[in-house]
């Protein structure tokens, strides 16, 4: 049982650059998440899909787009990669929104440095 | 609005020593709280959780957590700490508005010393 996967696990880009990071989950869940990671303030939600086919917009999602392509893939995407963009990305997904205790399921995240 | 504190950055323990790393939260409403575990390069995994009930959660690990209403506090609590306890802890609220919502402490880093 994968989980959550996510790729590429590294990736440098320049700035201007533009990539996508890929999520799929196996878990038949419902609800998926992109958060960053940075030293010393945890972790910060970019965007979410409660379901398939709605997006929101978390805490930071200036300079993100997202797709929620079917049930099983949320892909995120930098259009022009900017330095302050460097960090670790995290997709995670949970079971349903309806009911608050269910837990997030992570993926391994994605590193990325923009120079 | 909703937050998380966790006050250390780092807690040292010696191995067979009780820990605790601590987490205070601000909510309006009824606190939805969790706790994870991440190890270097991978990523959070779901350790407990407090959504009602008794006020001392036992989770993975041999981890426990207690819910403290009036101050505040979901402390994560383990009597003996091994080695290979040692990782990046993160308390998290959810939003009880917005179950879609995560909110994440910025993290606590335990280091257990044989």
């Amino acid at each position: 049982n994968a989980g959550v996967t996510q790729t590429p696990k590294f990736q440098v880009l320049k700035t201007g650059q533009s990539m996508t990071l890929q999520c799929a989950q196996d878990m038949n869940h419902n609800s998926m998440y992109w958060y960053r990671q940075d030293p010393g303030m945890g972790l910060r939600l970019i965007y979410y899909s409660a379901s398939e086919g709605t997006t929101d917009k978390g805490e930071v999602p200036n300079g993100y787009n997202v797709s929620r392509l079917n049930k099983r893939e949320f892909s995120l995407r930098l259009e022009s990669a900017a330095p302050s963009q460097t960090s670790v990305y995290f997709c995670a997904s949970s079971e349903s929104f309806t009911t608050g205790d269910t837990p997030q399921h992570f993926g391994d995240g994605t590193r990325l440095s923009i120079l | 609005a909703q937050s998380v504190a966790q006050p250390e950055d780092q807690v040292n323990v010696a191995e067979g020593n009780p820990l605790t790393v601590k987490c205070t939260y601000s909510v309006s409403g009824n606190p939805y709280l969790f706790w994870y575990v991440q190890y270097p390069n991978r990523g959070l995994q779901f350790l407990l959780k407090y959504i009602t009930g008794d006020n001392l959660v036992k989770g993975s690990y041999g981890f426990e957590a207690e819910f403290n209403k009036s101050q505040t506090s979901f402390h994560l609590k383990k009597p003996s700490a091994l080695v290979s306890d040692s990782a990046l802890y993160y308390c998290a609220v959810r939003d009880p508005y917005n179950f879609n919502k995560f909110y994440f402490g910025s993290g606590t880093k335990l280091n257990v010393k044989p």
